[in-house]
């Protein structure tokens, strides 16, 4: 079974900037998660689908943040226009149910390295 | 507003000896929890949760203990090996409409000495 795939793996743009990072999760996985990963801290949700509809997206800055999940399948995040404390590592992750946690797991890309210089 | 804390940075054993990660929260609203396993360039993979109802759960080397009056968990991992050397997280699950939502700790790098 393939994983969940993300691109690109590393980003390097100048603030003001725009950049794009795409996911595509595993086969079926109806729920589909963005996480932000700054150096040193935890992954932080972004943004959560249900098919092609948000769940959650309480912690998205949506000034300067966009997602979208078209057919319910894969799904763009993007930051129009970043700042310097952008640069994180951006993790994409899906899961089969929005259904109870135990039969949940999240099933993570190898992420997004975004510098912003 | 950390509500999920792992207050070591890392943790250094040798093969062989048990390692214990802690994991302290604050939301007494979280009712699952998960442990996480990070490689350098790679995304975190799951390793093994406990609910609330219990408190312990036990995989292979792995095993998970939950004291909810004391809102503390911990990862035992016995026997260490070179290999378990990576970033762990602690995630939790708050119940009702935040089904699913994860919340992690800052992580803790585990380094394992042969």
């Amino acid at each position: 079974e393939a994983g969940v795939a993300q691109s690109p793996r590393y980003k390097i743009i100048e603030k003001r900037q725009s950049v794009a990072f795409w996911c595509n999760p595993i086969s079926g996985h109806a729920t589909l998660y963005w996480y932000q990963q700054i150096l040193g801290q935890g992954p932080k949700l972004l943004i959560q689908f249900q098919n092609n509809g948000v769940v959650d997206d309480s912690q998205l800055p949506k000034d300067r943040f966009s997602a979208e999940r078209l057919k319910g399948v894969d799904s763009t995040l993007k930051i129009q226009p970043a700042k310097l404390e952008d640069s994180a590592v951006y993790l994409c992750a899906s899961s089969s149910t929005r259904g109870g946690p135990s039969t949940d797991t999240q099933y993570f890309g190898p992420g997004t390295r975004l510098t912003v210089l | 507003d950390q509500q999920v804390k792992q207050n070591s940075p890392s943790l250094s054993v040798q093969e062989g000896r048990i390692s214990i990660l802690n994991c302290d929260y604050t939301n007494s609203m979280f009712d699952y929890f998960l442990w996480y396993k990070k490689y350098p360039a790679e995304g975190p993979t799951f390793l093994i949760s406990i609910s609330s109802i219990k408190d312990k759960n036990e995989d292979g080397r792995f095993t998970v203990f939950l004291n909810k009056s004391a809102k503390h968990l911990s990862l035992h991992i016995v026997p260490s090996q070179p290999g378990d050397s990576a970033v762990y997280f602690c995630a939790a699950v708050e119940g009702g409409t935040s089904y699913g939502k994860l919340t992690f700790g800052q992580g803790t790098i585990l380094t394992v000495h042969p």
